[in-house]
């Protein structure tokens, strides 16, 4: 069936560090795929997504791209700031025979002053 | 706008009672989702409603019932809540139930089963 695998966090840095979560997938057919972000006590917003192969999604200094050959989506920032602390969900969606969104387990990431 | 509100934040319930968690959206979307957070699993999909008139079952359904109100809204009920069942409930719209479409979520409503 189809998964999503995220690196377990936390991860801890400084700001101003270079951040990458890694994203690997597991899907028949061509999924379209996401990042969405939880700030605490909040829901989910999406950050970035991508529905086709080599396509790259990126809002506010974040990036991710589809890599079907790796069937990976990481997600990077170059210079990640405090307010960046937060929970990071990948996800993938299918409609194909029903609706089928599979979410990774979230990674929490903690930024430093 | 609102976007997707959920109530209530917060409830306790003791095993057996039952009650509905209630989720409208005012984006006049056609799709709506009810999901559980747990701690290191993620969101999963309980149930979803393509359209108005229509729901389905998701991954982990049983336990849950869902009613598509209208369009605006989607409610989720448990019978006779169980411990199983203490978690974070998201409820989630998007426009057309596209893959590629962007889910739009609720604050969610966390849930406690004694």
């Amino acid at each position: 069936g189809n998964s999503v695998t995220q690196m377990e966090g936390p991860v801890t840095l400084s700001e101003e560090a270079f951040l990458t979560i890694n994203c690997t997938y597991t899907a028949t057919g061509y999924p379209s795929l996401f990042w969405y972000v939880q700030y605490p006590g909040e829901g989910l917003q999406l950050l970035l997504k991508a529905t086709k192969a080599d396509d790259k999604g990126s809002n506010k200094g974040f990036e991710a791209t589809y890599r079907k050959e790796t069937t990976s989506f990481h997600l990077e920032k170059g210079s990640v700031q405090v307010s960046d602390s937060a929970v990071y969900f990948c996800a993938l969606t299918q409609n194909t025979g029903g609706f089928k969104t599979i979410f990774g387990a979230g990674t929490r990431l903690f930024v430093k002053a | 706008n609102a976007g997707v509100t959920q109530t209530p934040k917060f409830q306790v319930l003791k095993t057996g009672q039952s009650m509905t968690l209630q989720c409208a959206q005012d984006m006049n979307h056609n799709s709506m989702y009810w999901y559980r957070q747990d701690p290191g699993m993620g969101l999963r999909l309980i149930y979803y409603s393509a359209s108005e008139g229509t729901t389905d079952k998701g991954e982990v359904p049983n336990g849950y019932n869902v009613s598509r109100l209208n369009k605006r809204e989607f409610s989720l009920r448990l019978e006779s809540a169980a411990p199983s069942q203490t978690s974070v409930y998201f409820c989630a719209s998007n426009p057309e139930g596209l893959s590629t479409d962007t889910q739009y979520f609720g604050p969610g409503t966390r849930l406690t089963v004694l």
